[in-house]
């Protein structure tokens, strides 16, 4: 079955420092790749999305690209600040019966000034 | 725009109680989802409604567990009897309509309702 993988959190980081988090999945067929954002208190925001190999996904300076030879779906971002402090969630949809998103276990991220 | 509301955000009951949680999705979307996001883990659909139509059941618990879409917008998903581990914030999601789902399609979350069972 279907299953993503990403890295273990919690991650600390000081403003400024870049970010990459892994991510890597197991799917059939030609997934859709996500990453959602979970702000302290707040709901579930999609940050980004890729739906086909070597798209890039991009937002408020996160970028991810979907590589297909890698299974994988990497979150970057060149230059952290403190409100991007969150947990970030890699995501996969791969259709089929039904189009339910497939989560990893999330990633904590706390960026100090 | 309006996002997907849910209600109550909070919720303690002790074991053996039920309780209800209700969604109303953004205007227009046809496809809802009740995901359970237990602490540490990624959320796990629930179930998945296309219009008043369930879609996918097969993650519930249905021995406790229920959910009904009537007249295809508003959601109830209801645990009887709750167990201890049944604490978790439920997720109701909902994805554009007009066509049949993809799996491009984004889905938009609700704020969640966190349930304790004690």
């Amino acid at each position: 079955g279907d299953s993503v993988t990403q890295m273990e959190g919690p991650v600390t980081l000081s403003e400024e420092a870049f970010l990459t988090i892994n991510c890597t999945y197991t799917a059939t067929g030609y997934p859709s790749l996500f990453w959602y954002v979970q702000y302290p208190g707040e709901g579930l925001q999609l940050l980004l999305k890729a739906t086909k190999a070597d798209d890039k996904g991009s937002n408020k300076g996160f970028e991810a690209t979907y590589r297909k030879e890698t299974t994988s779906f990497h979150l970057e971002k060149g230059s952290v600040q403190v409100s991007d402090s969150a947990v970030y969630f890699c995501a996969l949809n791969s259709g089929g019966s039904n189009y339910k998103l497939t989560f990893g276990k999330g990633t904590l991220l706390t960026v100090n000034p | 725009e309006a996002g997907v509301a849910q209600s109550p955000r909070y919720k303690i009951i002790e074991k053996r109680q039920s309780v209800a949680f209700w969604c109303n999705p953004i205007s227009g979307h046809a496809t809802l989802y009740w995901y359970q996001q237990i602490l540490g883990q990624g959320p796990k659909l629930l179930i998945q409604f296309q219009n008043n139509g369930v879609v996918d059941d097969s993650q519930l618990p249905k021995d406790r567990f229920s959910a009904e879409r009537l007249k295809g917008v508003d959601s109830t998903l209801k645990i009887q009897p709750a167990k201890l581990e049944d604490s978790a914030v439920y997720l109701c999601a909902s994805s554009p309509s007009g066509r049949a789902p993809t799996s491009t399609d984004t889905q938009y979350f609700g704020p969640g309702t966190r349930l304790t069972v004690l």
